[in-house]
């Protein structure tokens, strides 16, 4: 079964600090990684998506691959209080013929001011 | 870019009645739609995949006579609940797949919270 592991949180960071989002997955064939973002009562808002080993930044945001550990991060510089919500990480897996999405339960982050 | 709208944002209806959702990619085109499902504090949960022109799959557990989904275009599916009772008020959102999508990514809507009396 494919499985996509986060911390449940809440992660509490202060104002203008690193917020730092892990995920790890089980499926060693998984192609494609995506963080979501959802507020509370709305739903989920794409924010990044990475593919290679490495790297990836988009404004404050940095996401973070290594497929031989099956690990993918978030990092978010320079936290506002507007960062807090539930982060998603999602993956799409090996095999099958729809672009399913397996996410993870999600880690609600606070940023206090 | 891609813009998933969903109609309507918020139902109310009568236990037995039926409720249609509308999902639309309003600026690409989607071959895959998907319909996902979330309860309070609850992690979404996938319902059914529908493709445009097919018949789409539902998920381990799911009734496909009671949630019914048509895929009729590259920028419509919609989502029919039959006969509701009260233990289907949730939130229902979908997603699409853009079709130039070369990894899969998915853009949600806005969802349509249902709630059954």
């Amino acid at each position: 079964q494919k499985e996509v592991e986060q911390n449940s949180g809440p992660l509490s960071v202060p104002e203008g600090a690193i917020a730092s989002l892990n995920c790890t997955y089980s499926d060693r064939g998984s192609q494609s990684f995506f963080w979501y973002r959802q507020y509370s009562g709305k739903s989920p808002e794409l924010i990044m998506f990475i593919y290679s080993n490495g790297d990836k930044e988009d404004g404050r945001f940095t996401a973070q691959l290594n497929k031989a550990s099956q690990y993918v991060s978030l990092l978010i510089r320079d936290s506002q209080p507007s960062d807090s919500a539930t982060y998603l990480c999602a993956v799409i897996g090996s095999g099958g013929s729809n672009y399913k999405l397996t996410f993870g339960k999600g880690t609600l982050l606070t940023v206090n001011p | 870019g891609a813009v998933v709208s969903q109609h309507p944002s918020w139902v109310i209806c009568k236990s037995g009645t039926s409720v249609k959702i509308e999902c639309r990619s309003l600026d690409f085109q989607a071959t895959t739609m998907f319909w996902y499902r979330q309860f309070p504090k609850q992690s979404l949960m996938l319902m059914a995949t529908s493709n445009e022109g097919s018949k789409a799959t539902y998920e381990q557990g799911v009734e496909k006579d009671k949630f019914l989904i048509n895929h009729a275009s590259l920028t419509l599916s919609t989502l029919t609940v039959t006969s509701a009772h009260p233990e289907d008020s949730s939130f229902y959102i979908c997603s699409a797949q853009p079709r130039t999508s070369g990894r899969g990514e998915q853009y949600f809507g806005p969802g349509t919270r249902l709630t059954v009396t």
